[in-house]
């Protein structure tokens, strides 16, 4: 079974709109964290932010927001006031506790495309 | 220099060639990464390294051989590779293990492999 899923191959938006990209995740730890990272046409990959599974509050930095709803095991990026520049490849991943944490799991990503 | 940094960033080898990616860190992190990313395939981890000893190898084929002769550098030496080992190879780091925040990845660019 896929640990970290992303529905969405790929999402269109509207400069200046804001967006949602979904990811769910599994599994039965009890202590895990959610990360987002987004990967430009570049290639290297950028570290945008973070959720643990104990937070009681939503994860935001700057323009990026997670909805975390733990009883749905969901962790969806929000992007408020899309940029052109947000156009690129993002990831969802999850490191669980019983793994030592060394290992991280990424779902297969959603690529968005930001119209001017 | 900062960050995490990949020599070279392509690369393109014949199947009964021997070559070997690079990697270094300049961040103080423990724990080093690599990463196979093929086209339409989500991120596969390969190898972690924690303090310079090997925690994590995820089947990975033999023609790979992984080497972390300090915490600030990776190897991943390469030898009669196959066609379908052709992907983007990354490299990250990480202040240790655990399922905090404060364990995000750095990533570096990837190095692009092509075996012909």
């Amino acid at each position: 079974a896929q640990k970290i899923t992303q529905t969405q191959p790929g999402m269109f938006v509207q400069e200046k709109e804001a967006v949602t990209l979904d990811c769910t995740y599994d599994t039965s730890d009890q202590s895990y964290g959610l990360f987002w990272y987004k990967q430009p046409s570049s290639g290297e990959m950028i570290f945008l932010i973070y959720q643990g599974s104990y937070d009681e509050q939503n994860a935001t930095e700057g323009r990026y927001s997670l909805n975390f709803q733990k009883a749905r095991k969901s962790a969806n990026l929000v992007i408020s006031a899309s940029q052109l520049g947000d156009s690129a490849m993002y990831f969802c991943a999850m490191r669980e506790g019983r793994s030592g944490g060394f290992k991280t799991i990424f779902g297969a990503g959603t690529r968005l495309f930001v119209k001017a | 220099e900062t960050g995490v940094t990949q020599t070279p960033r392509h690369l393109v080898m014949g199947m009964t060639n021997k070559k070997s990616l690079k990697c270094e860190q300049h961040l103080g992190h423990n724990a080093m990464y690599w990463y196979k990313q093929s086209a339409k395939k989500p991120l596969e981890l390969m190898f972690v390294y924690s303090l310079e000893e090997r925690v994590e190898n995820n089947s990975v084929p033999s023609r790979f051989s992984p080497e972390c002769p300090n915490s600030s550098h990776l190897f991943l030496h390469l030898h009669t590779l196959q066609p379908e080992d052709s992907a983007l190879y990354l490299c990250a780091s990480s202040v240790g293990s655990g399922t905090s925040g404060d364990n995000e990845q750095f990533f570096g660019p990837g190095t692009r492999l092509t075996v012909l």
